[in-house]
């Protein structure tokens, strides 16, 4: 079955350290990838997707995500967090037809100062 | 330009009641979907609408889980009566192309977050 993984349901950080969050995907063909952020009370933004080509794929608020089509993984980083960087993030895939996504269970993040 | 509207943000019931969600979607938008979150998971695709029709609803509670999109524009998601799992937050996402294609993006609204007492 088509599924995507979040392998760290947590995680703690202080500001202006790097991040990097772990995403793993299992579909038969390589699917399209995207991160999402979901702020507390708010719905979800798109940061990045990946279809095809250059496989580092640069996003908004600074953020990157790289695709390892060999370990099936499509991790989302970030050089310097920032405190309003707090949130949960979510992984998403799809095969395409009908654009349905599937989502990872999300990670969450925590920024200490 | 205005963005997936959702109401109520959130609603308390008590189980076997029933609960109405209304979503707005980005003006133009063809596709409208409904996805529920539980506390801890990632959301879930209920059911999904391009223009007036439905075109994913296979993991829809259809005993109890109904929803409509009339005029191909606003939406309405329906659940009677109410079991405590239904607990989670309701998302509607919309996106601008009719044919579903990939580079489709999905912009989210707030979402509604139903407690089931």
């Amino acid at each position: 079955a088509q599924s995507v993984t979040q392998p760290d349901i947590h995680i703690t950080v202080s500001e202006g350290a790097s991040l990097e969050l772990r995403c793993n995907y299992s579909y038969g063909a390589t699917p399209y990838l995207f991160w999402y952020v979901q702020s507390p009370g708010q719905g979800l933004q798109l940061l990045l997707k990946y279809f095809s080509g250059d496989t580092l794929v640069q996003g908004i608020k600074g953020f990157e995500a790289e695709f390892k089509r060999s370990q099936s993984s499509f991790n989302l980083r970030k050089p310097s967090v920032h405190w309003s960087d707090a949130a949960e993030y979510f992984c998403a895939a799809n095969s395409g037809g009908y654009n349905k996504l599937i989502f990872g269970a999300g990670t969450r993040l925590a920024v200490h100062p | 330009e205005a963005g997936v509207a959702q109401s109520p943000r959130y609603k308390i019931i008590e189980k076997r009641q029933s609960v109405a969600f209304w979503c707005n979607p980005i003006s133009g938008h063809a596709t409208l979907y409904w996805y529920q979150q539980i506390l801890g998971q990632g959301p879930k695709l209920l059911i999904q609408f391009q223009n007036n029709g439905v075109v994913d609803d296979s993991q829809l509670p259809k005993d109890r889980f109904s929803a409509e999109r009339l005029k191909g524009v606003d939406s309405t998601l329906k659940i009677q009566p109410a079991k405590l799992e239904d607990s989670a937050v309701y998302l509607c996402a919309s996106s601008p192309l009719g044919g579903g294609g990939v580079t489709d993006t999905q912009y989210f609204g707030p979402g509604t977050r139903l407690t089931v007492l």
